[in-house]
C-alpha cells in the first residue's frame, strides 16, 4: 500500500517568516495530493490541493509544489501569521486517501 | 462549514461494548468514507461506501463495520471495543464515484473514549 512520510514533525517560525513542509510517497500511480490544516479539537480542513498533471499551485500565501519523478510534494506558507499555527497533514490519493503523520506548526510573535 | 454532520460528538464506552456512529453526507454527495484519528496521528482510512456498497477498506478488523443508506447517510459500527479504539472518528463525503477523485469534506468527528 501507499506509504507517506512527512517532515518535519514540528516546526517553529517567527511571524512573517516562511514555512515549508515536505512529504514523500511511494506509489507512482497516485494522482491527487491535498493538504489539510487541523486546529486543536477540530476537523481537518482542505487548504490546497494539486493534481499530478500540475507542478505548482498557489493560493494567496499558500503554495504546493509537486515533483512526480522524485515522488515528493511540499507545502509553502509565506508571511506566516499566528493563526497559521495548527497541525498540517499531507495526503495522497491512490484509491483511498493516505495521510502523512502531521507537522505541528507554531508561529511565534 | 461543510454540510457533513456527525453524531454523537463525544461518547464514552467501556471495553467489550458496541458503538454506532452516524454521519449525514453533504447534499449531492454519494460517497462516504470513515477515518480513525488517534491522538497525535494522522487519520487512518477505515472504509468507504458508494451507493450503499463497501468499495474500499483499510487495515481494520471485521469488528469495524458500516452501512450506507439510500439517502447516502452512513453508520460506523464497532463491536467488542478495545482501549485502542479510543480516537476521533471522522466521516468524509465526496461527489465522486467508487474511486473518488475529488476533495473530501470532513465532518467535525465523533470522539470516542473507551475505558
Amino acid at each position: 500500500g501507499e506509504n507517506v512520510e512527512q517532515h518535519p514533525s514540528t516546526l517553529s517560525v517567527q511571524e512573517g517568516d516562511s514555512a515549508v513542509i515536505k512529504c514523500t510517497y511511494s506509489d507512482s500511480a497516485s494522482n491527487y495530493f491535498p493538504w489539510y490544516k487541523q486546529e486543536l479539537g477540530k476537523r481537518p480542513q482542505l487548504i490546497i490541493d494539486i493534481r499530478s498533471n500540475v507542478g505548482e499551485k498557489k493560493d494567496q500565501r499558500i503554495a504546493v509544489t509537486l515533483n512526480k519523478t522524485a515522488k515528493h510534494f511540499s507545502l509553502h506558507i509565506t508571511e506566516t501569521q499566528p493563526e497559521d499555527s495548527a497541525v498540517y497533514f499531507c495526503a495522497v490519493l491512490e484509491g483511498k486517501l493516505t495521510f502523512g503523520t502531521g507537522t505541528r506548526l507554531q508561529v511565534t510573535l | 462549514e461543510t454540510g457533513v454532520t456527525q453524531s454523537p460528538t463525544h461518547l464514552i464506552k467501556t471495553r467489550g461494548q458496541q458503538v454506532t456512529l452516524r454521519c449525514s453526507s453533504q447534499s449531492g454527495h454519494n460517497t462516504v468514507s470513515w477515518y480513525q484519528q488517534a491522538l497525535g496521528q494522522g487519520p487512518q482510512f477505515i472504509f468507504q461506501y458508494y451507493r450503499e456498497e463497501e468499495n474500499g477498506r483499510g487495515n481494520f478488523p471485521p469488528r469495524f463495520s458500516g452501512l450506507q443508506f439510500p439517502n447516502y447517510s452512513s453508520e460506523l459500527n464497532v463491536n467488542a471495543l478495545e482501549l485502542d479504539d479510543s480516537a476521533l472518528y471522522l466521516c468524509a463525503s465526496s461527489s465522486s464515484g467508487s474511486l473518488y477523485t475529488g476533495e473530501l469534506f470532513f465532518g467535525e468527528g465523533s470522539r470516542l473514549t473507551v475505558l
